[in-house]
């Protein structure tokens, strides 16, 4: 069974562009979860998304925003990049809320 | 608060030696716990959980111990190998919730 997939891997881009990641998650896992990975704050949670419904939302500012698909697929959106939105996005399916969340290789964003 | 700390960010053993990580949570209503393994360049891959009704539990190689008493998560590397130098992160997951919070990591190398 295929993996969780994220894409792109790597994305370069410049202060106040927005930019969409995409993630799909284990065959028959309704649940994704997001995940920013920096140096000075670790793992720290962005959303999680159920059944095309936004569930739980971490303390993170309005402009990271993000929806799941019928097909249980999710994407997560930043807009007005900064500086500091460098970093290592995360994606995790799981089967239900409350099972195992499993990671996928993440999407190196830089913004410059 | 919202913290899952580690005792030590480096640990160093010889290879087949055993390795033991250790993890403090703050969340007494914490019920699930799960270690993470994340090689440099990859997300986070699942190593071993365990439940808040449970103790112990062991894996191929790896066994989980849990003290609720002390608010204590500890994983347990057997015969340690090159392949497991890698940071290690525990997580909890709060009761009712489904996102995950993280620890600070671990790096764990392994010395021929």
């Amino acid at each position: 069974k295929a993996g969780v997939t994220q894409t792109p891997r790597y994305l370069i881009k410049t202060r106040g562009q927005q930019v969409t990641l995409s993630c799909s998650p284990i065959s028959g896992h309704r649940s994704v979860s997001w995940y920013q990975q920096t140096p000075g704050q670790g793992l720290q949670f962005l959303f999680e998304y159920f059944s095309e419904t936004q569930r739980n939302k971490g303390n993170f500012p309005g402009r990271f925003s993000g929806r799941q698909f019928s097909n249980s697929r999710s994407e997560m959106n930043v807009s007005t990049l900064e500086l500091g939105d460098s970093a290592l996005y995360l994606c995790a399916s799981s089967r239900g809320q409350g099972d195992t969340q499993y990671f996928g290789p993440g999407t190196r964003l830089t913004v410059l | 608060g919202e913290s899952v700390g580690l005792h030590l960010p480096t640990l160093s053993v010889q290879e087949g030696d055993n390795s033991i990580i250790n993890c403090a949570y703050s969340n007494s209503a914490s019920d699930y716990f799960i270690w993470y393994k994340q090689e440099s360049g990859k997300g986070p891959q699942f190593i071993i959980d365990i439940r808040s009704n449970m103790d112990k539990r062991q894996g191929q190689r790896v066994t989980v111990l849990l003290n609720k008493t002390v608010k204590h998560l500890s994983l347990q590397i057997a015969a340690t190998q090159p392949g497991d130098s890698a940071v290690y992160f525990c997580a909890e997951k709060w009761q009712g919730a489904q996102k995950l919070v993280f620890g600070q990591g671990t790096r764990l190398t392994i010395n021929p």
